[in-house]
C-alpha cells in the first residue's frame, strides 16, 4: 500500500512568487491536513480538509490557501512569498478524524 | 487549548540500551489521542505508536511502548533495546478535536542519538 506522496520534494522560489504543492494521501483516507516545520516554532497546523471541505486552519495569514479534490488529493498554495514561508511542509492523511495520521516525506520550501 | 511539553531537547545513548522520551500534556477535553512520531534527518515524520484517552492499556509496537499514566498527563515513549538507526528527533502530539475536525498539537522534539 503506497504511502502519502507529496511532490515536489524540494522548491526554491523568490519573494513575491506563488507556489503550490501537492499531496496525495493513502488510498481511502479522506482526511488530509497540512503542516508548517520551521526551527523557530516548530511543527503548526496549516489545515484540514475532509471530503473536500476545510473543516479547521490554523493561525496564518490569508496568503495560505488549500483544497482538496474528490480523489482526496490536496493541494496548498501560498502566494505573495515572503522570506518566513521558508519550512517543511508536510501533509498527512488518516482514514477519519479519530485514528492516526500518517505523514509524507514532506516539501522542502526555500524562498530566497 | 492544549498544549505538549517535551522537555528533553537531546539525549545520547549507549546502543541496545532502553531509553524513555518524555511527554506531558495539558487538556481539559476528556476524549484525546496521544501520539508519537520519529522524524529522521530526511524530514519524513514517522508514525511510532497512538493511545487513546480511554484505552485502557498501554499501547505497544515491537520495540516501542508508550508508558501512559493519565493522572499524571503523561505519555512517555520507551524503546527498548536502542539500535543505531534509532538516532532522530522523535515528536509527541496530541489530537486536538474541533468540530469532528483532526489537528494534531506538537512538542518541541528530542533529538535522540544512539552512539555506538
Amino acid at each position: 500500500k503506497a504511502g502519502v506522496t507529496q511532490t515536489p520534494r524540494y522548491l526554491i522560489k523568490t519573494r513575491g512568487q506563488q507556489v503550490t504543492l501537492s499531496c496525495s494521501p493513502i488510498s481511502g483516507h479522506r482526511s488530509v491536513s497540512w503542516y508548517q516545520q520551521t526551527p523557530g516554532q516548530g511543527l503548526q497546523f496549516l489545515f484540514e480538509y475532509f471530503s473536500e471541505t476545510q473543516r479547521n486552519k490554523g493561525n496564518f495569514p490569508g496568503r495560505f490557501s488549500g483544497r482538496q479534490f474528490s480523489n482526496s488529493r490536496s493541494e496548498m498554495n501560498v502566494s505573495t512569498l515572503e522570506l518566513g514561508d521558508s519550512a517543511l511542509y508536510l501533509c498527512a492523511s488518516s482514514p477519519d478524524p479519530n485514528t492516526e495520521a500518517f505523514f509524507g516525506q514532506g516539501t522542502r520550501l526555500t524562498v530566497v | 487549548a492544549q498544549k505538549i511539553t517535551q522537555t528533553q531537547p537531546g539525549m545520547f545513548v549507549q546502543e541496545k540500551e532502553a531509553v524513555t522520551l518524555d511527554c506531558t500534556y495539558d487538556t481539559s477535553d476528556p476524549s484525546y489521542g496521544l501520539f508519537w512520531y520519529k522524524q529522521p534527518s530526511s524530514g519524513e515524520m514517522i508514525f511510532l505508536i497512538y493511545q487513546g484517552s480511554y484505552d485502557q492499556q498501554n499501547a505497544t509496537e515491537g520495540r516501542y511502548s508508550l508508558n501512559f499514566q493519565k493522572a499524571r498527563k503523561s505519555a512517555n515513549l520507551v524503546i527498548s533495546a536502542s539500535q543505531l538507526g534509532d538516532s532522530a528527533m522523535y515528536f509527541c502530539a496530541m489530537r486536538e478535536r474541533l468540530q469532528g475536525a483532526q489537528k494534531l498539537v506538537f512538542g518541541q522534539g528530542t533529538r535522540l542519538t544512539i552512539n555506538p
